[in-house]
């Protein structure tokens, strides 16, 4: 079964860095999703990424896929507080019919 | 557009009852739905999922089932809860053989006491 880690799990970071979540997973799969949880709250989706080299980016949040190396990045460019959230990474199961979801990466961001 | 309707958004229950949470959706036709938990600061765990009536997949051996009576309703129930039921319900849904995109309700927060 496609099993998917992310790290880190915990991230404080100042406001105007750039950091890297790194997400790798187990099996092959042509495809990647990203999805971001504000506290108390459910999920909403942020990127679909479908093909290997597959890049989106939606304003500060960039996501890549490299299928090769079973390895997806979500790049944060200029950290600002809205962005504090979880971010999960998830794959297809090996079925297809679902979703298996890393534990996700808690970010702060801080003055 | 399609919509996804989860209730109730929070629930309290002792140890012991049954329960049973409810999910539609609107907008779309023959979708795949799924339940998920998301234990108090983890990751979440796909509990069930459905790819049409009547069809149901257990991911998670537990005392929890699902069922499917209508194309875009997904019910979840137990007989007896336990504490360790406590968490965050939710319910998703897809659309294809091969998922591309799971759009999520907004969840049950389900306390057992």
């Amino acid at each position: 079964e496609l099993k998917v880690e992310q790290n880190p799990l915990f991230l404080s970071m100042q406001e105007g860095k750039n950091y890297t979540i790194y997400c790798n997973y187990s099996t092959t799969s042509d495809r990647l999703y990203w999805y971001r949880q504000d506290p108390g709250k459910s999920l909403e989706s942020l990127f679909v990424l479908l093909s290997n080299g597959a890049v989106k980016q939606e304003g500060r949040l960039m996501a890549s896929l490299d299928t090769k190396a079973r390895l997806s990045t979500l790049h944060i460019t200029a950290a600002v507080h809205d962005l504090s959230a979880t971010y999960f990474c998830a794959g297809n199961s090996n079925s297809g019919y679902a979703l298996n979801f890393g534990k996700g990466t808690s970010l702060l961001v801080t003055p | 557009s399609q919509t996804i309707h989860q209730w109730p958004a929070t629930l309290v229950q002792p140890v012991g009852s049954p329960l049973s949470l409810e999910c539609t959706v609107e907008g779309t036709s023959n979708p795949n739905l799924y339940w998920y938990r998301q234990a108090a600061g983890r990751g979440l765990q796909l509990l069930f999922y459905s790819v049409g009536i009547g069809q149901i997949s257990s991911e998670v051996p537990q005392n929890l089932s699902a069922s499917r009576p209508q194309d875009r309703q997904f019910i979840l129930s137990s007989k007896k809860l336990l504490l360790s039921d406590s968490g965050f319900y939710l319910c998703a849904w897809s659309v294809g053989l091969i998922v591309t995109e799971a759009f999520f309700g907004q969840g049950t927060r389900l306390t057992v006491v």
